[in-house]
């Protein structure tokens, strides 16, 4: 069935690092792939996605690749910041419609100034 | 206010107690979710609903009740708590059309329940 994997946390960068946080998935097809942010006491939010094979999603500086070759869609940001401290989630749709999605379990990311 | 909101943000029970977690979307979506978090877990699917009075089992339903009467509210009840649904459950909403391959989720701030 579909799986998402994503590298184990916690991530522990200090400002201005590069930051990779690695997501492979396993699905039928080419499905849309999402990044979720979660923030300190809040929900999650959607940070970028890509929705075909080859696609970049970015925002906030962060970016991502649909890498269909690797099954791929590893979250990368060149220089992190104190605020971007925050769990990562990597997603993609679960089969059956209905907009459902299918979460990894999530990265951890600490920055320090 | 527009949003997603989940009431009670707080709560603590006790084992073998009823508890209704309440949700409420102002922008209409026909597509809604309730999700728990647990580390280890990420999120994992409990009950989703297509419109009103369509819901559906996701992937660890066992123990929740979930009813949909009107489009804008989707609470989730714990039928007789139990120590292992202390967690934090978010309600998710969507709309049922999206350009190709949106399926962006809104969600809400979430509901920390603990169950002693």
């Amino acid at each position: 069935g579909d799986s998402v994997t994503q590298m184990e946390g916690p991530v522990t960068l200090s400002e201005e690092a590069f930051l990779t946080i690695n997501c492979t998935y396993t699905a039928t097809g080419y499905p849309s792939l999402f990044w979720y942010v979660q923030y300190p006491g809040e929900g999650l939010q959607l940070l970028l996605k890509a929705t075909k094979a080859d696609d970049k999603g970015s925002n906030k500086g962060f970016e991502a690749t649909y890498r269909k070759e690797t099954t791929s869609f590893h979250l990368e940001k060149g220089s992190v910041q104190v605020s971007d401290s925050a769990v990562y989630f990597c997603a993609l749709p679960l089969s059956g419609g209905y907009n459902k999605l299918i979460f990894g379990a999530g990265t951890r990311l600490a920055v320090h100034p | 206010d527009a949003g997603i909101t989940q009431s009670p943000r707080y709560k603590i029970t006790e084992t073998g107690r009823q508890v209704t977690l309440m949700c409420h979307q102002t922008w209409s979506h026909s597509y809604m979710f309730w999700y728990r978090q647990d580390l280890g877990h990420g999120l994992r699917l409990i009950y989703y609903s297509a419109a009103a009075d369509i819901t559906d089992k996701g992937e660890v339903p066992d123990g929740y009740v979930v009813s949909r009467s009107k489009t804008e509210n989707f609470p989730l009840t714990l039928e007789s708590a139990t120590r292992s649904q202390t967690s934090v459950y978010f309600c998710a909403s969507s709309e049922s059309w999206s350009s190709l391959g949106s399926y962006e989720q809104y969600f809400g701030p979430g509901t920390r329940l603990t169950v002693t």
